[in-house]
């Protein structure tokens, strides 16, 4: 139980364009669920975290307008890139909190690398 | 500041050797500690989770122990395999929303 999945895997991108990811739980009900950035070696970033039917609370430093998140169901959230530019390359997972789970553990997606030429 | 710290940062094993990771934490509230495994390319994975009145928790060849007076905790991997070639990262739950990540630890099993 508790699976997440991300879609695509991979995408290749021209700069200025804009590219949505998609973070499913696929055998829960997510009321929360968080979008993180992970550079070469380095550890995650929590960018955002969007709760069913709310706007999302972005963390400082992360731009709201660049970086679209709606959360319409209590299964899907999607992060949409917007007018993506090279820096925005990275790896980004998403995770998910059941409602009413235990120590508030989140499961995580299996990321989603996003390549902007 | 809430941190986690982890070390070594990189480590080189032969199959078949046992190795021991740390993660050192100042994060407060404190809920619970959980060790994962990221293999490249891939999202964590939840290997152990230990909470504020657990010293010791195994799942297979994984052990982890916590001590939450030093504010310490370890990962042992027992009898390495080459799939455990990957990155552990250890996790301090606080609040609610609130996850503290370390840098993680890149272990590398050789044959």
């Amino acid at each position: 139980g508790a699976v997440v999945s991300q879609h695509p895997s991979r995408v290749i991108c021209k700069s200025g364009t804009s590219v949505k990811i998609e973070c499913r739980s696929l055998d829960f009900q997510a009321t929360t669920m968080f979008w993180y950035r992970q550079f070469p070696k380095q550890s995650l970033m929590l960018m955002a975290t969007s709760n069913e039917g709310s706007k999302a609370t972005y963390e400082q430093g992360v731009e709201k307008d660049k970086f679209l998140i709606n959360h319409a169901s209590l299964t899907l959230s999607t992060l949409t890139v917007t007018s993506a530019h090279p820096e925005d390359s990275s790896f980004y997972i998403c995770s998910a909190r059941e409602r009413g789970s235990s120590y508030n553990e989140q499961f995580f997606g299996p990321g989603t690398r996003l390549t902007v030429l | 500041k809430n941190q986690v710290e982890q070390s070594p940062q990189s480590l080189i094993i032969l199959e078949g050797k046992n190795c021991t990771l740390q993660c050192n934490y100042t994060v407060s509230p404190f809920s619970n500690l959980r060790w994962y495994k990221q293999d490249t390319g891939r999202g964590p994975v939840s290997l152990t989770i230990m909470t504020f009145s657990e010293n010791t928790k195994s799942n297979g060849r994984y052990t982890a122990t916590l001590d939450a007076d030093t504010k310490q905790s370890s990962l042992h991997i027992t009898a390495s395999q080459l799939s455990d070639s990957a990155s552990y990262i250890c996790v301090v739950y606080g609040s609610a929303r609130q996850l503290t990540f370390g840098s993680g630890t890149q272990l590398t099993v050789l044959p």
